[in-house]
């Protein structure tokens, strides 16, 4: 039973244009989420998130759209560039035990940006 | 060193050693995780410390065994594996809150069982 999927294994987008990975989740306890990078032979690194009391959360190139009706969150990224090239995994939260968080993965999107 | 340090990188051992994975953050969180990535899964969530205090353990096999001596370091020991414990196992840390933090993440122990 996976609560969190990313349907789309892989993306290829153009240099300069946008990027949109998409992200599922079936939990409604969900209330907090999160995207994050990871490079080969590099553990994770966090890019962005949001929390389940906002729509939309924007950093730079980046940003998050949380659609709670439909479940479904959203990463865009413009403009995209080659170091963006990556596996994209989406998480989320439903519970905090003494402080510290229960984080549920996707299976990743991976991102080649192209020139 | 900076952020989150995981030692060994990577790590062949047969069926019967006994091995310990290591972890050191650097970042002065107080709560620290122990994941497990399987070839096309995704990271599954195995312990977590929490003040140094086991608060979770993810249904794990007794053959794992974690151990948080103080809040910056993290181990895994590791005795009579399978094969099919291959993977990579990352460690992560965050600051312990009211509100919600992300989690920091090390590279990653490849592990290989024989």
């Amino acid at each position: 039973d996976q609560q969190v999927k990313q349907n789309s294994p892989s993306l290829s987008v153009q240099e300069g244009r946008i990027s949109i990975l998409n992200c599922d989740y079936t939990n409604s306890m969900f209330d907090y989420f999160l995207w994050y990078k990871k490079y080969p032979a590099e553990g994770p690194t966090f890019l962005i998130s949001i929390s389940s009391i906002k729509d939309k959360n924007e950093d730079g190139r980046f940003t998050v759209f949380l659609n709670k009706s439909a479940k479904h969150l959203s990463l865009h990224i413009v403009p995209s560039q080659p170091g963006d090239s990556a596996v994209y995994f989406c998480a989320a939260s439903a519970m905090r035990i003494q402080g510290a968080q229960k984080l549920v993965f996707g299976q990743g999107t991976r991102l080649t940006i192209n020139p | 060193e900076t952020g989150v340090t995981q030692t060994p990188r990577h790590l062949v051992m047969g069926m019967t050693n006994k091995k310990s994975l290591k972890c050191e953050q650097h970042l002065g969180h107080n709560a620290m995780y122990w994941y497990k990535q399987s070839a096309k899964k995704p990271l599954e969530l195995m312990f977590v410390y929490s003040l140094e205090e086991r608060v979770e353990n993810n249904s794990v096999p007794s053959r794992f065994s974690p151990e948080c001596p103080n809040s910056s370091h993290l181990f895994l020991h590791l005795h009579t594996l399978q094969p099919e414990d291959s993977a990579l196992y990352l460690c992560a840390s965050s600051q312990v809150t009211g509100g919600y933090n992300e989690q920091f993440f090390g590279p990653g122990t490849r592990l290989t069982v024989l």
